[in-house]
């Protein structure tokens, strides 16, 4: 079965840009959750979406957005790009959106890098 | 503020010797206590604990919670190179979020 995927696995932008980044959960699950991780940090919650629905949302300013697509897939999309936005971003899927009870599995991240 | 706290830092052993990694937490509406290890970039899930005292094994790995100290240790017997990892403690509150550690960074020398 595969996991967590996400894509690309890495990419580099200058300031001022837009990146789009890309999940597909584990088979089955129908949550998505977006982190952020900078470097010598653990990594700090930016969104949870399920079925289609934002369910939650990190102190992170409105050039995150992100949207969950019918096949609970999901994209992440950041505007004007800060140097401060470099970090590994991971998605984890679980099964069920909003239950503290269902483990997190994480992809292997999208490294960004914004020079 | 909810805030999960790691301790050590950081770490260097050698092999065969036992380490006891701590997570502390103050976190309101906690529902469940997560350990992962993250070697290169995935975290790998390891444990979820829900409920004190009962604790949960895996191998050489085993993990305790306590809530009414609020806090959690992983224990990691007779390691190995391939424990080498940043182990990061997370808390999930009534909504489902991860509450995340900074995490320990373990070397394990051979």
């Amino acid at each position: 079965d595969a996991g967590v995927t996400q894509s690309p696995t890495h990419l580099i932008k200058t300031r001022g840009q837009q990146v789009t980044l890309r999940c597909s959960p584990i088979s089955g699950h129908k949550s998505v959750s977006w982190y952020q991780q900078v470097l010598g940090q653990g990594p700090q919650f930016i969104f949870q979406y399920y079925e289609k629905e934002e369910r939650g949302r990190g102190n992170f300013p409105d050039r995150f957005s992100a949207r969950q697509f019918p096949n609970y897939s999901s994209e992440l999309n950041v505007n004007a790009l800060l140097l401060g936005d470099s970090a590994l971003y991971l998605c984890a899927s679980s099964a069920a959106g909003g239950s503290p009870y269902n483990e997190q599995f994480f992809g292997p991240g999208t490294r960004l890098t914004v020079l | 503020e909810d805030k999960v706290v790691q301790s050590p830092l950081s770490l260097v052993v050698h092999e065969g010797d036992t380490v006891t990694l701590n997570c502390s937490y103050e976190v309101t509406n906690f529902r469940s206590l997560l350990w992962y290890k993250q070697e290169k970039k995935a975290p790998t899930f390891l444990f979820m604990l829900t409920s004190s005292g009962i604790e949960k094994k895996s191998g050489r790995l085993s993990s305790i919670l306590d809530k009414k100290e609020l806090f959690s240790i992983l224990n990691i017997t007779a390691t190995q190179t391939g424990d080498s990892a940043i182990y990061l403690c997370a808390v999930s509150s009534n909504t489902g979020k991860l509450i995340f550690g900074q995490g320990t960074t373990l070397q394990v020398k051979p």
